[in-house]
């Protein structure tokens, strides 16, 4: 059973576009939802992170959107950029084990110059 | 700061050979965790540790091993290797202080290791 469903699985933007990345949970006992961004032979690297308690958090160009009636969440690129290529992970947390991420199958962004 | 280190980078093992992967970690993390990664299907964590001497399952522990002697090493075991267990593992920390149950602690990643069984 897949807690945490991301799609697209690849994305294709132009220089300058949105990359929209979308994610849905199912347990309800998640109450804490980071990005991860993963260059290719590197580590994942903590991106942005939001809590249920708001429904949108913004930082620099990378913003997520949170429907919690929906359970869903999502990573929102503006002016996308070749630099902006990665795979990008959504996660999620359950409250009380804060520290055990589970997370989606990942979408890989590539941004054409 | 290092940060997050692991060893090897790289490595070829037949089936049934046993090998351990090293991580250290210098930034003093209470908590660390191995993930492994197979294309397409996101990370998946193998086994944690909230401080040293105390480590527990993750999602996917069978076949490994591991064991945190100290605050920095988290090594994981593979006792006999299986095709299956190709992928790339990743071993990460975290700093989660006493009494702060409802704060979420980012964890940092190391480089990981590709491994391949044949």
């Amino acid at each position: 059973q897949q807690q945490v469903k991301q799609s697209p699985q690849s994305l294709i933007v132009q220089k300058g576009g949105i990359s929209i990345i979308n994610c849905a949970y199912e347990n309800t006992a998640f109450d804490y939802f980071p990005w991860y961004q993963q260059f290719p032979g590197k580590g994942p690297a903590l991106l942005i992170a939001i809590r249920p308690d708001v429904s949108k958090k913004k930082e620099g160009r990378f913003t997520i959107s949170f429907n919690k009636s929906a359970k869903q969440f999502s990573l929102h690129i503006m002016d996308s950029q070749p630099g902006d290529s990665a795979t990008y992970f959504c996660a999620a947390t359950p409250r009380g084990s804060n520290y055990k991420l589970t997370f989606g199958k990942g979408t890989l962004l590539t941004v054409n110059p | 700061n290092a940060g997050v280190t692991q060893t090897p980078k790289f490595r070829i093992l037949k089936i049934g050979q046993s090998m351990t992967l090293q991580c250290t970690q210098d930034m003093n993390h209470n908590y660390m965790y191995w993930y492994r990664q197979d294309p397409g299907m996101g990370l998946k964590l193998i086994y944690y540790s909230v401080g040293a001497g105390i480590t527990d399952k993750g999602e996917v522990p069978n076949g490994y091993n591991v064991s945190r002697s100290t605050t920095e090493d988290f090594p994981l075991r593979l006792e006999l290797a299986a095709p299956s267990q190709t992928s790339v593992y990743f071993c990460a920390s975290s700093y989660r202080p006493p009494g702060t149950g409802g704060a979420y602690n980012e964890q940092f990643f190391g480089p990981g290791t590709r491994l391949t069984v044949l």
